[in-house]
C-alpha cells in the first residue's frame, strides 16, 4: 500500500533553516510528482511547490521562490523540502502529497502525516 | 494564480441532513477540481476529483458537481463521522490552489 512517512516535529529560531523529509513506499517512486503543502494553525491549505521525482525539475509558488528548495534522493525513495530564512509566520504543519500523475500538476491522492515546524525565539 | 472561494466558512447540520458546500473559481477551470476531507489532527484525504468522480472507497453519500467556475460538494445524509473541514482545490493552472476550507459541525 502507498505510504508517505515524514520526519518529525522541529523547533527553529527565526532566521534558521529546516529540512523536512518524506519517505515513500508501495509504488514506483519516480512515477508521480510530489507536492509540498503547508497549513498554519487554524488556517487553510497552502500549496508550496512540486518536484518531478524522475527528472528532478521543480516549480515553486511565487511566495516561496528564493526560500524553499525541493530535492529528492531516488535511491532512498525520499523527497525533501528545505525552507530558509524562517519567520514566525512559517509556523505550520508541512505535508508532502503525491500527485496522481507525472506530467502536469493534478490532485493529491496520498498524503504524509505532516511535520509540525515551529519558529520561535 | 487562480483564486478559489468556498462558502460557507462554517456549517452546522444534524445527522441525516443534506449538506451542500460551494466552491467558486476566479476563472473557468473546466472540471479540474478536487475535494478533500480533513478530520481534526489528520492529513487531508481525497474525496472527489474531476469535479464529480468519487475516489475509490469513499462513501456514496458524497457527490460532486459543477463545471467552469462553480462547483458543489454534497453529502446526501450527514453522518457523525463526517465531522471535518472540507477543502476544494483547482488543478487547471500550473500552480494548484485551495479554497480556504469549510468547517462542518454536527448539531
Amino acid at each position: 500500500q502507498v505510504q508517505l512517512v515524514q520526519s518529525g516535529a522541529e523547533v527553529r529560531k527565526p532566521g534558521a533553516s529546516v529540512k523536512v523529509s518524506c519517505k515513500a513506499s508501495g509504488y514506483t517512486f519516480t512515477g508521480h510528482y510530489m507536492h509540498w503543502v503547508r497549513q498554519a494553525p487554524g488556517q487553510g491549505l497552502e500549496w508550496m511547490g512540486w518536484i518531478n521525482l524522475y527528472a528532478g525539475g521543480t516549480s515553486l509558488a511565487q511566495k516561496f521562490q528564493g526560500r524553499a528548495t525541493l530535492t529528492r534522493d531516488t535511491s532512498m525513495r525520499t523527497a525533501y523540502m528545505e525552507l530558509t530564512g524562517l519567520r514566525s509566520d512559517d509556523t505550520a504543519i508541512y505535508y508532502c502529497a503525491r500527485d496522481h500523475g507525472n506530467s502536469w500538476p493534478l490532485y493529491f491522492d496520498y498524503w504524509g502525516q505532516g511535520a509540525l515546524i515551529t519558529v520561535s525565539s | 494564480d487562480i483564486q478559489m472561494t468556498q462558502s460557507p466558512f462554517t456549517l452546522a447540520a444534524s445527522v441525516g441532513d443534506r449538506v451542500t458546500i460551494t466552491c467558486r473559481a476566479s476563472q473557468s477551470i473546466g472540471n479540474s477540481l478536487a475535494w478533500y476531507q480533513q478530520k481534526p489532527g489528520k492529513a487531508p484525504k481525497l474525496l472527489i476529483y474531476s469535479a464529480s468522480t468519487l475516489e475509490s472507497g469513499v462513501p456514496s453519500r458524497f457527490s460532486g458537481s459543477g463545471s467552469g467556475a462553480e462547483f458543489t460538494l454534497t453529502i446526501s445524509s450527514l453522518q457523525p463521522d463526517d465531522l471535518a473541514t472540507y477543502h476544494c482545490q483547482q488543478y487547471s493552472g500550473y500552480s494548484p490552489t485551495f479554497g480556504q476550507g469549510t468547517k462542518l459541525e454536527i448539531k
